[in-house]
């Protein structure tokens, strides 16, 4: 189908590892989001883009986690040194400008043994 | 900060009855509202975007109203179906402070429709 994708749907890894999650939003929307969901929680906000522009970043929760966007289309996001609290469902969406609907992808269940 | 309250936290209903869910949120300076359901191991679905300078909107069987000025907005199911079964959220976009870009999510209402 022509929806947001995210790869891998599911991810494991040992404590201190590095992990990037990739997003393909759906083409031609400028603006890519990405959220953390923790179990029996709303999502909530981490990072936005429009374009290759990293807009905000306000809501990535420490120094490990890095976002890019270099083309303007794919994003990744990149946690490193992972720690047991990461362990979550990462979203993306993107909107085709702003502001409108968003647009969810099925989202990356990340678990930190 | 934008804070979003959603109740009842769970509900279960018999198929066929006629339902609301609230939402409340603290900061009125919002550019719109989304509602969306997530199923178990799935994404979000957009059900119904409001405005806010529009007080509902309609879809099938689903109906969505804002009232802005007092941080308000529910969500009406019409007789409902065992399919409605899922996790509902209502998510604000925007505030007085922080990214207007941003949505902020409720934890969500989660409904079982018994057949």
């Amino acid at each position: 189908g022509a929806g947001v994708s995210q790869s891998p749907r599911y991810k494991v890894a040992k404590r201190g590892q590095d992990v990037a999650l990739r997003c393909d939003p759906i083409s031609g929307h400028v603006s890519l989001f990405w959220y953390q969901q923790a179990l029996g929680q709303g999502p909530e906000f981490l990072t936005y883009f429009q374009n290759e522009a990293q807009l905000d970043k306000s809501g990535l929760p420490s120094d490990r986690f890095f976002a890019e966007r270099p083309e303007g289309s794919v994003s990744t996001l990149k946690i490193q040194r992972t720690q047991q609290e990461d362990s979550a469902v990462y979203l993306c969406a993107s909107s085709p400008r702003d502001p409108l609907w968003q647009f969810f992808g099925p989202g990356t269940r990340l678990t930190v043994l | 900060k934008q804070e979003v309250t959603q109740i009842p936290a769970a509900l279960s209903v018999p198929e066929g009855e006629n339902l609301v869910l609230n939402c409340s949120f603290t900061d009125s300076a919002i550019y719109n509202l989304q509602w969306f359901r997530q199923d178990p191991g799935k994404g979000l679905t957009s059900l119904l975007l409001i405005q806010s300078s529009q007080r509902e909107q309609t879809s099938g069987r689903l109906n969505a109203s804002l009232d802005k000025s007092s941080g308000r907005s529910t969500l009406y199911i019409a007789a409902s179906q065992p399919g409605d079964s899922a996790t509902y959220l209502c998510a604000p976009r925007g505030g007085s402070s922080g990214s207007a870009r941003q949505l902020t999510f409720g934890s969500g209402t989660q409904l079982t429709v018994l057949p």
